[in-house]
């Protein structure tokens, strides 16, 4: 069964630095969502992404977070400058068109700065 | 219901039992409804899922009611197996979004 992989599984990073997470959707699918999780709490809804732009952010996703397709196959969510409220686990959802809401989860990369 | 801090409320059933999980929303203008599974360490997967113009809806050994009335949302699992332990996350969406809202999410632990 196809299903969303995300690299790298844990990420440790200094506080400052950037890094970035990677994505790979389930071929057919069109919409993309980054999703975080920050230990202990509920997911929390970071940005979606259609036709190459953003569809919708939250009000977490300020300046710092940037997404892009670099390569039409991954889709990636790059933190510029990390802070320590950064470390979470961060999720890719995919979904394949409009009329079907189901989101299909990665397993997730946890991130954690230092 | 909710919770404080970094504890979930927690269910604990034995083996064969069946499990009902509740979630309260507080939004009328919800109009989608998804129930998800997480396991530790793993992403969430969907479960089941019901729209706001439905009260019941059944899957596989699981079933989702919701009672509008009370904006109340339950996911029953028939014959709970160890497997089945796990955070259970309902997710709301509303007007059109199909970005959902979380819920803390309830911890299922499965007694063989």
């Amino acid at each position: 069964e196809p299903e969303v992989t995300q690299t790298p599984s844990h990420q440790v990073t200094q506080m400052g630095q950037e890094v970035i997470l990677r994505c790979v959707p389930i071929s057919n699918h069109l919409y993309f969502y980054w999703y975080r999780q920050i230990l202990g709490q509920k997911v929390e809804f970071l940005v979606s992404f259609y036709n190459n732009e953003i569809s919708e952010k939250s009000e977490i996703f300020d300046d710092q977070f940037s997404v892009e397709r670099p390569d039409g196959s991954n889709f990636t969510l790059k933190i510029r400058s990390t802070k320590l409220e950064d470390s979470a686990m961060y999720f890719c959802a995919t979904k394949d068109q409009r009329s079907t809401d189901t989101q299909y989860f990665g397993p997730g990369t946890r991130l954690t700065v230092l | 219901g909710e919770s404080v801090g970094l504890h979930l409320p927690t269910l604990s059933v034995q083996e064969g039992d069946n499990s009902i999980i509740n979630c309260a929303y507080s939004n009328s203008a919800s109009d989608y409804f998804i129930w998800y599974k997480q396991e530790s360490g793993k992403g969430p997967q969907f479960i089941i899922d019901i729209r706001s113009n439905m009260d019941k809806r059944q899957g596989q050994r699981v079933t989702v009611l919701l009672n509008k009335t009370v904006k109340h949302l339950s996911l029953q699992i028939a014959a709970t197996q160890p497997g089945d332990s796990a955070v259970y996350f309902c997710a709301e969406t509303r007007g059109g979004s199909y970005i959902p809202t979380f819920g803390r999410g309830t911890s299922l632990i499965v007694h063989p």
